[in-house]
């Protein structure tokens, strides 16, 4: 199992760009989550998904989209990138959310820079 | 307003020597409490998870504690090596009922073990 997967690693935008943020998962997960995390701060949720086809929003969604059409994908699209956006997203996926089953694996980040 | 705050904020260990990582929490309602490692450049793993009733839980040299009462708890590393250097993280869930829950992280401790 490759667990969860993200591309790509690194990524320079300039402002106004757009891009989008893979992450697949090869665990059968249902729930799918979106972090961003800056320096000296803990991991702000961007969005999450409960199954494919459903989405909502997390802690701070603002300038991000997100959608979930398979199992596996949840990409994360950045519409008219902001030097505010500059920092490391992580995606991760769990089994469930009670319990033991809300231990979340994450991927290997993306360092994302907006200039 | 749910806080997790821990302490110290970095920390530099000889190799061998044991250390303790401190977490308060003021999440409500709480339902369990996780340690994660996270390497340099990669995403956080797990290492142990705590519920109400759980005082002291293991993980190889890694020790974790709680106490519901003061919403206090530690990780302690036995016998520290070079590979323990990294951030650790404490995140507390809080279940809804209904469903839903919300994972509130901490900012980490950052240790390095050096020679």
């Amino acid at each position: 199992n490759a667990g969860v997967t993200q591309t790509p690693k690194f990524r320079i935008l300039k402002i106004g760009q757009s891009m989008t943020l893979q992450c697949t998962q090869d665990m059968n997960h249902n729930y799918m989550y979106w972090y961003r995390q800056d320096p000296g701060m803990g991991l702000k949720l961007i969005y999450y998904s409960v199954g494919a086809g459903i989405t909502d929003k997390g802690e701070v969604p603002n300038g991000y989209n997100v959608s979930r059409s398979t199992t596996e994908d949840f990409p994360l699209r950045l519409e008219l990138a902001a030097p505010s956006q500059t920092s490391v997203y992580f995606c991760a996926s769990s089994a469930g959310t009670s319990g033991l089953y809300n231990e979340q694996f994450f991927g290997p980040g993306t360092r994302l820079t907006v200039l | 307003k749910n806080q997790v705050e821990q302490s110290p904020q970095s920390l530099i260990i000889l190799e061998g020597k044991n250390c303790t990582l401190q977490c308060n929490y003021t999440v409500s309602p709480f339902s369990n409490l996780r340690w994660y490692k996270q390497d340099t450049g990669r995403g956080p793993v797990s290492l142990t998870i705590m519920t109400f009733s759980e005082n002291t839980k293991s993980n190889g040299r890694y020790t974790a504690t709680l106490d519901a009462d003061t919403k206090q708890s530690s990780l302690h590393i036995t016998a520290s090596q070079l590979s323990d250097s990294a951030s650790y993280i404490c995140v507390v869930t809080s279940d809804f009922t209904g469903g839903g829950n919300k994972l509130t992280f901490g900012t980490g401790t950052q240790l390095k073990v050096e020679l």
